[in-house]
């Protein structure tokens, strides 16, 4: 199967310091998302990037299919932002999605 | 719009004791089904997923099993927990020719 790795994974910020967050993948994908899991467990999902380079805030996704990695910006970093992102894929976008071990990050005032 | 129902939010159970973990989605038709298991540290594990009524497909060999009677309602179950079943356990889906993942609220078990 697909197997998933990120990286760093720890991470721990400033409050207002960027970021760079990467997940390489094994095989061809046509489904990526990233998620944002908080400190009560819930996971929100970020962006959906298969491809492509999308923005949403001081949150930011690329994702070069054909080098099988995909990196997660976080700019001017808040507290807010801390806990664990993760990657997810699948082959197809109507397909099981597999999940990346995570890179946890913790924002300090 | 469409949510997604999971429940019990948080239970203790025994070790050797059955375990019934119910999702419901609401608003969508013929959805895949999803359940997910986070252990302690924090990578979630695809345990089932399901395209359709009566249709499971296993990720894992588990102390659990999946059963999808209805096309919105997917069960994890097992018939008797071991210690190493606790967790959080994440019910998510996607919608038929869609493409983001939604997770519900997830349910901690505690198996002691």
């Amino acid at each position: 199967g697909i197997q998933v790795e990120q990286s760093p994974p720890d991470l721990i910020l400033q409050e207002g310091a960027n970021s760079t967050l990467r997940c390489n993948f094994s095989d061809s994908v046509n489904n990526l998302q990233w998620f944002h899991q908080n400190p009560w467990g819930q996971l929100i999902n970020l962006f959906y990037i298969p491809s492509g380079t999308k923005q949403n805030g001081r949150l930011s996704a690329t994702t070069v299919a054909t080098e099988r990695y995909s990196l997660l910006y976080i700019s001017s970093s808040q507290t807010t932002d801390s806990g664990v992102y993760f990657c997810a894929v699948g082959r197809a976008s109507y397909d099981k999605v597999i999940f990346g071990p995570g890179t946890s990050l913790s924002v300090i005032p | 719009s469409q949510t997604i129902h999971q429940w019990p939010a948080t239970l203790v159970q025994p070790v050797g004791s059955p375990l019934s973990l119910e999702c419901t989605v609401e608003g969508t038709s013929n959805p895949n089904l999803y359940w997910y298991r986070q252990a302690a540290g924090r990578g979630l594990q695809l345990l089932f997923y399901s395209v359709g009524i009566g249709q499971i497909s296993s990720e894992v060999p588990q102390n659990l099993s999946a059963s999808r009677p209805q096309d919105r309602q997917f069960i994890l179950s097992s018939k008797k927990l071991l210690l190493s079943d606790s967790g959080f356990y994440l019910c998510a889906w996607i919608e038929a020719a869609g493409n983001t993942i939604y997770f519900g609220e997830g349910s901690w078990l505690t198996v002691v």
